[in-house]
């Protein structure tokens, strides 16, 4: 069964350092996303993406934050420069179409920012 | 998108049905209520979701009242690998949208 898949499965990092997430999503998807799961809170969406362009995003997804469709798949995640709350677990998802469909999770990377 | 109420823990003996309920008072007529569930700090895993007619797959079955103001996610055979944060999310179609806005959930133990 096809699976979206996240590297790496852990970063570190000193603060004020880029990072950059990478997700391959599930081969013929065509909407994707990302959230972020501080430790023992909630999982938040950050951003959705569909055809090439933000569609939605939530007030966590500032001017550090872009995301970015490189090649036909590839997913990525780019943090520019980190802060200590930044810390996370952060998880791509993916959907294959409009409508009701369901969206598919990836193992998440977790983000530790020193 | 419309609020979900759920219990914060459920216990459930192993080979017992699992029956986790949500509340969703204010759901509009298209929102759709789907159900994941997160082992430990994994990613979160489809379960089910409906809109009006009651649901099963191979996982779970989703009961939805007539009135869609609560909903109740149904484990037949609960193992202890269903042991889990189970959220109930009822999300509206925004289009290239659909977020999902995740509760704290119900966190089910199956027991021996």
């Amino acid at each position: 069964e096809p699976e979206v898949t996240q590297t790496p499965s852990h970063q570190v990092t000193q603060m004020g350092q880029e990072v950059i997430l990478r997700c391959v999503p599930i081969s013929n998807h065509l909407y994707f996303y990302w959230y972020r799961q501080i430790l023992g809170q909630k999982v938040e969406f950050l951003v959705s993406f569909y055809n090439n362009e933000i569609s939605e995003k939530s007030e966590i997804f500032d001017d550090q934050f872009s995301v970015e469709r490189p090649d036909g798949s590839n997913f990525t995640l780019k943090i520019r420069s980190t802060k200590l709350e930044d810390s996370a677990m952060y998880f791509c998802a993916s959907r294959k179409r409009g409508g009701p469909d369901t969206q598919y999770f990836g193992p998440g990377t977790r983000l530790t920012v020193l | 998108d419309a609020k979900t109420t759920q219990p914060t823990s459920m216990d459930c003996a192993e080979g017992r049905a699992a029956n986790l309920p949500c509340n969703h008072s204010t759901i509009s007529g298209n929102e759709y209520v789907y159900w994941y569930r997160q082992i430990h700090s994994q990613g979160p895993q489809y379960i089910i979701h409906g809109l009006k007619n009651n649901e099963t797959n191979e996982m779970a079955s989703l009961i939805i009242t007539e009135d869609r103001k609560s909903s109740t996610l149904i484990l037949p055979h609960a193992t202890l690998r269903d042991t889990a944060v189970y959220y109930c999310i009822v999300s509206v179609l925004t289009g290239g949208g659909n977020k999902l806005t995740f509760g704290t959930g119900t966190q089910l133990k199956v027991e021996l």
